[in-house]
């Protein structure tokens, strides 16, 4: 069975650190590009970051761009995402997504995980 | 301020048709692939249409996407409860070199 399982969500305050992990598991990891996806409470989806398959290219969205980084490591089949100075408009649950391809410039997602959440607050 | 524009909320009755549309530029729609999720509450968003127009395997033919210049559309027909939900279509920005979504539409079957 093809699954995602995000960890490492929970409560941390404005200008602290959080690394997220997503484990994969029924498919190639190496074949498809990987991508982080969030929704704030009460807004819609919002795409984040995307690492590619094969030659690990990435690309962020403006809004996270110099404070995320998006990395795989092949040997357990892991995505991350190192979130460093957050802020509370970084609350949201984060989602991440198979895509159907090996590369990043396109946007279309067939598996995902569950989701992890994360609140900024003091 | 989402970079595709969905209209917030539809609505119609049971069996009846519904279309979403999703409205962006060259851009993203314009030149990039469009992709439609269905999101149930407290579940993970589910991919219904990819490149346009085609479906995964296991979704129904009831769901149908089309494109054309720089707006997609979702179509629904033969409505049921159960497809009330939140719809986002999706596609790359290849002036942000990002993905991007629509701001989401909340379908209500009455």
């Amino acid at each position: 069975e093809v699954q995602l399982v995000e960890s490492g969500g929970g409560l941390v305050q404005p200008g602290e650190s959080l690394r997220l992990s997503c484990a994969a598991s029924g498919f190639t990891f190496t074949n498809y590009a990987l991508t982080w996806v969030r929704q704030a409470p009460g807004k819609g989806l919002e795409w984040v970051s995307v690492i590619s398959g094969s030659l690990d290219y990435t690309n962020y969205a403006d809004s996270v761009k110099g404070r995320f980084t998006i990395s795989r490591d092949r040997s357990k089949n892991t995505l991350y995402l190192q979130m460093n100075s957050l802020g509370a408009e970084d609350t949201a649950v984060y989602f991440c997504a198979k895509s159907l391809y090996n590369w990043n410039d396109a946007a279309a997602f067939d598996v995902w995980g569950r989701g992890t959440m994360v609140t900024v607050s003091s | 301020q989402s970079v595709l524009t969905q209209p917030p909320s539809v609505s119609a009755a049971p069996g009846q048709k519904v279309t979403i549309s999703c409205s962006g530029g060259s851009s993203n729609i314009g030149n990039n692939y469009v992709s439609w999720y269905q999101r149930l509450p407290g579940t993970a968003p589910k991919l219904l249409i990819y490149e346009n127009n085609k479906r995964p395997s296991g979704i129904p033919d009831r769901f149908s996407g089309s494109k054309s210049g720089t707006s997609a559309t979702l179509g629904v027909t033969g409505l049921q409860t159960g497809d009330e939900a939140d719809y986002y279509c999706g596609t790359w920005d290849s002036n942000l070199s990002a993905g991007v979504f629509g701001g989401g539409t909340k379908l209500t079957v009455l």
